[in-house]
């Protein structure tokens, strides 16, 4: 079954402002990971949270996840047209390490 | 670059036929996952090898199989190709752990016609 559903779905917004993208999912998992796809292109890693983890840093990103609402947001500050992309999130679930993405969030962002 | 290389990059083909998709890992990772990704399905995991044997199965037809090889690169085979097996075909490497990090590679276009 699919796990991980973003929303917002589509995201335009000024180069500077602040993205936040949201992520639901239904089981428990092991980690959440987000990734991002430039258009037709390979995912990029951008960052993973463990279950016992509530929020976590790297560059502009900031993810926080909260397991008993099962949710997690990516924040990405200051953003800069480089940041226009498709942005998926990914759980792994217990017992095994295969990923489970949604739908994933468009994001532009408007120079 | 994630250090996960894929070939060929495109594929184009027709219904009935059979290809062959192949993937190498990051260097010192035992762990290849297979994923498609499609417009109506979105992405979806297929299968993955851990150090040659079968370690997981997802949303993979019969018509398609993979193996993992001693040297650790993997093949997925898509044999009586149809039109809806156009899709972006992903391949994801990890050390091995359940808790690992997944790189992935570039991917291969496939088109049926």
């Amino acid at each position: 079954s699919q796990q991980g559903e973003e929303d917002p779905q589509a995201l335009s917004i000024q180069e500077g402002e602040n993205a936040t993208m949201n992520c639901s999912y239904k089981t428990s998992i092991n980690n959440l990971q987000w990734y991002r796809q430039n258009s037709g292109r390979g995912l990029v890693h951008l960052i993973l949270i463990r279950s016992n983890e509530r929020e976590k840093h790297s560059g502009r990103l900031r993810v926080t996840l909260d397991t008993s609402k099962k949710s997690s947001s990516l924040l990405i500050t200051a953003s800069r047209a480089a940041d226009t992309a498709s942005y998926f999130c990914a759980t792994s679930l217990r017992g095994n390490n295969r990923l489970a993405f949604g739908k994933g969030n468009q994001v532009v962002v408007i120079p | 670059d994630s250090g996960v290389t894929q070939t060929p990059k495109h594929l184009i083909t027709a219904t009935g036929q059979r290809v062959t998709l192949r993937c190498s890992p990051r260097s010192g990772d035992l762990s290849v996952y297979w994923y498609q990704q499609s417009l109506d399905q979105g992405l979806q995991f297929l299968i993955q090898y851990y150090n040659g044997e079968e370690r997981a199965k997802g949303n993979i037809l019969e018509r398609f199989s993979a193996q993992q090889f001693p040297d650790l690169h993997s093949e997925l085979n898509l044999s009586s190709l149809e039109l809806g097996d156009s899709a972006l075909y992903f391949c994801a490497s990890s050390v091995g752990g359940i808790t690992d990090t997944q790189y992935f590679g570039p991917g291969t276009r496939l088109t049926v016609l």
